[in-house]
């Protein structure tokens, strides 16, 4: 089974763009959650979504969105960007809800904001 | 709200050595409790879990036992080898949503 793909690997924006990250899930998983890694903030939740609905959301500003197709395929978007956005975004997928299900992780999109 | 508290690294050790990483936790109810372990350039991975108390997640070596008592979710390894150099994150999920430590750098010297 084909694992988490995030694309493109690889970002380089100025200060004001915007940014459409894209995440496929593993199939058949319908819950997507996006997480932020930078050294200063550590790992911070995003969003979550599930069957195209956004259930949880963390404490990010409203140029962070999100949204989730009816084929679990997931896209986050970053509006108006700043430097402090440069940062590891990490995709991760589980099967079903409920806590003790496994998040199986991505590689990442690493954003540069210049 | 709900937090985890780890050990500050870097922690380096040398080959064969007995890895303790320590790991507190704070959290609303009954979270489920994780290792995750980052290579470098690549996603997190899932070590081992645990979903109630007192069970022990086991996995290449590591051990964890969810302790409620004491709010902890120690890792443990016995001996450690140059391949397990990584960065670990002790997480929680409470509501499908995975809250993370601040990572621990371990390098491993042959």
């Amino acid at each position: 089974k084909a694992g988490v793909t995030q694309t493109p690997r690889y970002l380089i924006k100025t200060r004001g763009q915007q940014v459409t990250l894209s995440c496929s899930p593993i199939s058949g998983h319908r819950s997507v959650s996006w997480y932020q890694q930078t050294p200063g903030q550590g790992l911070q939740f995003l969003f979550e979504y599930f069957s195209e609905t956004q259930r949880n959301k963390g404490n990010f500003p409203g140029r962070f969105s999100g949204r989730q197709f009816s084929n679990s395929r997931s896209e986050m978007n970053v509006s108006t960007l700043e430097l402090g956005d440069s940062a590891l975004y990490l995709c991760a997928s589980s099967s079903t809800s409920g806590d003790n299900n496994e998040q199986f992780f991505g590689p990442g999109t690493r954003l540069t904001v210049l | 709200g709900n937090s985890v508290t780890q050990m500050e690294g870097p922690v380096t050790l040398s080959e064969e050595a007995f890895l303790t990483i320590n790991c507190t936790y704070t959290a609303t109810g009954y979270p489920s409790l994780f290792w995750y372990v980052q290579y470098p350039g690549e996603g997190l991975q899932l070590l081992l879990k645990a979903t109630k108390a007192d069970d022990k997640g086991s996995n290449k070596g590591f051990e964890a036992t969810y302790r409620k008592e004491t709010t902890s979710f120690h890792l443990e390894k016995g001996s450690v080898q140059v391949s397990d150099s990584a960065v670990y994150f002790c997480a929680l999920t409470r509501y499908e949503k995975l809250t993370f430590g601040t990572g621990t750098r371990l390098t491993i010297i042959p």
